[in-house]
């Protein structure tokens, strides 16, 4: 099956610094999500990006299929920005299944 | 209601006994998907409902796991005879639509003694 890969598996950061995280994958997917889980186990969908470019605020991502990865940048980050970041795809022969990478957990220390 | 809510958020049981987790989707998402976290660990797909199809039941770990999805809203999943394995976050995910953008609600801490 799809092997869906993040890096780097621990990042710590100043408060100020930016950060690109990064999520290979294996296969053609039909969809890529990133979701931010904060210290407190709460999950949140940054973005939903099978390909292209996206941006919120601060936070932006970019998939591009052809070369099967995703690149999530955050800018000036916060302390609130700490917590695991995951990625997870939609293979293409899945019946809607999220196979997700194992996370990058991001500190961001004041 | 304005998110997806699950409940009880902890719930702590003796080996052998049953249990029963409860999640409400958002109002009018016709997905509903419950994954399994364990401490550290990413996670882990259990069993998926789309509207009125049969469940995708793929990823569920034994038979003494099961859900329900009542009136196309409302799910509960069901761990029977629980084992200290089953420890675990368990985490309910709903989308408008098969195959979209998935929210979560804020999980159900089960603790096994």
């Amino acid at each position: 099956g799809i092997q869906v890969e993040q890096s780097p598996p621990d990042l710590i950061l100043q408060e100020g610094a930016n950060s690109t995280l990064r999520c290979n994958f294996s296969d053609s997917v039909n969809n890529l999500q990133w979701f931010h889980q904060n210290p407190w186990g709460q999950l949140i969908n940054l973005f939903y990006i099978p390909s292209g470019t996206k941006q919120n605020g601060r936070l932006s991502a970019t998939t591009v299929a052809t070369e099967r990865y995703s690149l999530l940048y955050i800018s000036s980050s916060q302390t609130t920005d700490s917590g695991v970041y995951f990625c997870a795809v939609e293979p293409r022969d899945s019946n809607y299944q999220l196979i997700w990478g194992a996370g990058t957990k991001l500190i961001i220390k004041p | 209601g304005a998110g997806v809510s699950q409940s009880p958020s902890n719930k702590v049981t003796e080996k052998g006994k049953d249990v029963e987790l409860r999640c409400d989707p958002i109002s009018g998402h016709t997905a509903l998907y419950w994954y399994r976290q364990s401490l550290g660990q990413g996670l882990e797909f259990l069993i998926y409902f789309q509207g009125n199809s049969a469940p995708d039941k793929s990823g569920l770990p034994s038979d003494r796991f099961s859900a329900e999805r009542t009136g196309g809203s409302v799910s509960t999943l069901t761990i029977q005879r629980t084992q200290q394995e089953d420890s675990a976050v368990y985490l309910c995910a709903s989308t408008p639509l098969a195959g979209g953008r998935q929210f979560f609600g804020p999980g159900t801490r089960l603790t096994v003694l």
